[in-house]
Order: C-alpha cells, then structure tokens, then sequence
C-alpha cells in the first residue's frame, strides 16, 4: 500500500457520462497530481494541485476537470465521456509543490462502452 | 516542447545476461526518474536522479544520469525473472511539473 488512496478501483460506463474519479494523497503530502495511461498516448500528465490551487497543468482536455479540496483529497471529472477515454486514471502525491520523490496510487481503470 | 525517448521498447533477455535501457530527452531538466510497473499494477519508483553524472544502484539495477547528453541509461546486470515488467523513464523540465514519460520499455526475462 502506497498511501494514496484511489476509487474507485474499476468504472464502467457508456459514453457521453460523466465520472468522478477521487484520490486521498500520502499523510502530509500537499500536492496531487493526475496521470492519464491509454495504449496509443502513453503515460500524460494531466494537471496539478499544490494545497488547494491549481500548479501545472499538462494535456488536459476541456471536457475533464479536477479539484483539490481542504481536506487535501482530490477529484477529477470528465464529461461527455468518449469511448477514447477509456483509460487508466493515477494520482500521484508529493509533499511539496515542487519535489523530488512522487507516490502514485494504484489508478482507476475507466471502460467507456 | 519536452520529448522522451525511450530505447527499446521491448526487450526479451535471457537470465544471466546484462542489458541497458537508453532514455533521451530534449530540454534541460532537474529531474529524471525511473519508475517500474507490473502488468495492471501502479508505478513503483526505481530511481530519482538529480545532477550530471550521478549514478545510483539498487540490486541489479543501476542507473546514471549525464545532462550534458540529455542521457540517462537503465544497466541490467545478471537479469533474473523477477525483473520482468516495464520501465519507464519520466522527466521534469526546470520551473515546470509537468512531468514527461517515455513510451517505457517492456522487459522480458526467460529461463
């Protein structure tokens, strides 16, 4: 157990839903960070959030969205769901804004049927 | 815009044998890692490399950094079973955490 919490594990759900995927840092860390693994992108850093504000953002589509909120957890939405979404979803937490060691979770597969 | 490019992208070993995984990248950075993922399972990290030259071991893996060549290399030493899965190589480029993956490398080691 890494310490990052992710849920849920496995979602499943047809397209133009809408998700929410959730992830509980490491105790201490204040940065969350998300990661979108598909098959023909790789691994994609998708945004960052540094105790409550938004860090850095990567390739991250208009349609997802995410936020971190006081109690340091994080979420992210996606909408309009396409089957391309179909995805593995980490979040990974660091305990600085900035730092040299991350801690991922262990992802949440999302199926767009 | 930062690229990572790792080689080969698959490997197919036989046990006892030594190989090393190439990572290059295209800008400067501060930053350079090696993580381990096992087929469904989350990223473990290997490594964090910080500054030019920099080499760090941990049982038959060793890893080093050279900044100059925007080069980082993944040596496989005695290949055992155990060390089957993909490596990837990320990079954080300087003021910037938008941290960058190569396309990982699938390592197979057979009897």
């Amino acid at each position: 157990d890494s310490g990052v919490t992710q849920t849920p594990k496995h979602l499943i759900t047809a397209t133009g839903q809408r998700v929410t995927l959730r992830c509980s840092p490491r105790s201490g860390d204040l940065s969350v960070y998300w990661y979108q693994q598909s098959l023909d992108q790789g691994l994609q850093f998708l945004i960052q959030y540094y105790n409550g504000e938004e860090r850095a953002k990567g390739n991250i589509l208009e349609r997802f969205s995410a936020q971190q909120f006081p109690d340091l957890h994080s979420e992210l939405n996606l909408s309009s769901l396409e089957l391309g979404d179909s995805a593995l979803y980490f979040c990974a937490s660091s305990p600085t804004d900035r730092h040299y060691g991350y801690t991922f979770g262990s992802g949440t597969r999302l199926t767009v049927v | 815009e930062l690229k990572v490019e790792q080689n080969p992208l698959f490997l197919s070993m036989q046990e006892g044998k030594n190989y090393t995984i190439y990572c290059n990248y295209s800008t400067t950075s501060d930053r350079l890692y090696w993580y381990r993922q096992d087929p469904g399972k989350s990223l473990e990290s290997l490594f964090v490399l910080l500054s030019n030259g920099a080499v760090k071991q941990e049982g038959r893996l060793m890893a080093s950094l050279d900044t100059k060549a925007r080069l980082s290399t993944l040596h496989i030493t005695a290949a055992v079973h155990d060390l089957s899965a993909t490596y990837f190589c990320a990079v954080a480029p300087y003021n910037n955490n938008d941290m960058r993956f190569g396309a990982g490398t699938r390592l197979t080691v057979k009897p």
